[in-house]
């Protein structure tokens, strides 16, 4: 099993353009994440999908969108780069999530992405 | 809304010596809590966690966190670091209002020094 896959691992952007980050889970996981890594900072949440179908906003969603394309692949696009969007981005999958139980949540490698 | 704070940006230790990482959490009811490993370059590894029960739980690679609620803290031990445990830890913690999702601190960097 790979477990969660990104791509790209890296990436240069200018400000104004547009890309999508890729995310792959092969742990037949029903809820997916995307969260943003700042220094300082930790990980703060952009979106989640908690099942297939559906997604909601996280912490930090401005600036960006997302799909659940199908239970394995949760993608996130940025439509018009900006310097505050430079970070390092991860994908996790976990279990499904429900009240009063906290599945574990498996994280990718991660993508670098800086605009300039 | 639950929060985290790691007050340690930065640890060193020597390699053999133990090592403890602070965490304190705010939340109004029994946290769902959590510590993550970040090795340089990847993603982040779950190293314990902490639902209910035995306050001192242990994880993987040696470690082991003491829940105390009346200090509000989840701190990481370790009893005798390798040069391998130099890393970003992270401290999360999740709550029964917020479905799954979780807050991290800022994160500990741990160096270790031969």
């Amino acid at each position: 099993n790979a477990g969660v896959t990104q791509t790209p691992k890296f990436q240069v952007l200018k400000t104004g353009q547009s890309m999508t980050l890729q995310c792959a889970q092969d742990m037949n996981h029903n809820s997916m994440y995307w969260y943003r890594q700042d220094p300082g900072m930790g990980l703060r949440l952009i979106y989640y999908s908690a099942s297939e179908g559906t997604t909601d906003k996280g912490e930090v969603p401005n600036g960006y969108n997302v799909s659940r394309l199908n239970k394995r692949e949760f993608s996130l696009r940025l439509e018009s780069a900006a310097p505050s969007q430079t970070s390092v981005y991860f994908c996790a999958s976990s279990e499904e999530s429900r009240l009063a139980d906290y599945n574990e949540q498996f994280f990718g490698p991660g993508t670098r992405l800086t605009v300039l | 809304a639950q929060s985290v704070t790691q007050p340690d940006i930065h640890i060193t230790v020597s390699e053999g010596a133990s090592l403890e990482l602070r965490c304190n959490y705010s939340y109004g009811a029994t946290p769902y809590l959590f510590w993550y490993v970040q090795s340089p370059g990847q993603g982040l590894q779950l190293l314990l966690k902490y639902f209910s029960g035995d306050t001192l739980v242990q994880g993987i690679k040696g470690f082991e966190a003491e829940f105390k609620r009346s200090q509000s803290s989840f701190n990481l031990r370790k009893p005798s670091v390798h040069w391998s445990d130099a890393a970003e830890y992270f401290c999360a913690v999740g709550a029964l209002d917020s479905w799954g999702k979780l807050q991290f601190g800022a994160g500990t960097q741990v160096v270790v020094t031969p």
